[in-house]
């Protein structure tokens, strides 16, 4: 199973892009690359998905070199609703069972 | 939209009772599961479910049993509530076969406190 390392915390300020990497240096062939937004007694909740260099929807983009063994969310002009704890995830879609969350980094973002 | 319910936002229970926490989903997935959630840990799989009646365990089982009779239903046992089970339960639903999705869709969580 792909195990996950990314930053316990992060700070920055409304407007800036914030990007958060995710090491995942065992990853596998089937293996996506999924990240999850979670706000205070909230579940967390989908933010993006890819398998390889880039992709971009409304929310976010996320930055897959050729290797695949890291990832970086992009998070373009926050505010201050951004902040939330968001985890990067690495598995084979095909196997639910090996959906395994890390403890995620915690995002504060100030005025 | 999909929409996960749990039975209760919190709930407040004493050691020794047993404990049912329900999950309900209305988007005919096949994969469901439960997570439990503490600071500093992340979420952490307890069970999950591929199809009605079939469960697998996860990561931390020990003090737990689930049940799934239904596909849209998966319950949470805790057969004698410790004081170590007080945590955030969260539920989730995935997608399977044809409608896969790797997009997990969690329900609002149930805070227990076991006193």
């Amino acid at each position: 199973l792909a195990k996950t390392t990314q930053p316990i915390s992060m700070d920055s300020y409304e407007g800036q892009e914030v990007n958060i990497t995710c090491s995942h240096n065992n990853i596998a062939t089937n293996d996506y690359i999924t990240w999850y937004q979670q706000f205070p007694s909230q579940g967390p909740r989908f933010i993006i998905q890819g398998y390889k260099t880039k992709v971009t929807n409304e929310v976010a983009s996320l930055f897959i070199p050729a290797d695949r063994k890291s990832s970086t969310l992009s998070l373009p002009r926050v505010s201050l609703s951004d902040t939330a704890v968001y985890y990067c995830l690495v598995g084979d879609p095909s196997s639910a069972s090996k959906i395994i969350f890390g403890s995620g980094t915690r995002l504060s973002i100030r005025p | 939209d999909v929409k996960v319910t749990q039975s209760s936002r919190y709930l407040v229970k004493r050691t020794g009772e047993k404990v049912f926490l329900e999950c309900v989903q209305d988007m005919d997935h096949e994969n469901m599961f439960w997570y439990r959630q503490d600071p500093g840990l992340g979420l952490r799989l307890i069970y999950f479910s591929y199809d009605v009646k079939m469960k697998e365990k996860g990561d931390i089982p020990e003090g737990y049993s689930v049940s799934r009779e239904k596909k849209e239903r998966f319950s949470l046992i805790l057969e004698s509530a410790s004081t170590n089970q007080t945590s955030m339960y969260l539920c989730a639903t995935l997608g399977g076969g044809r409608a896969f999705s790797y997009e997990q869709y969690f329900g609002p969580g149930t805070r227990l406190t076991v006193t």
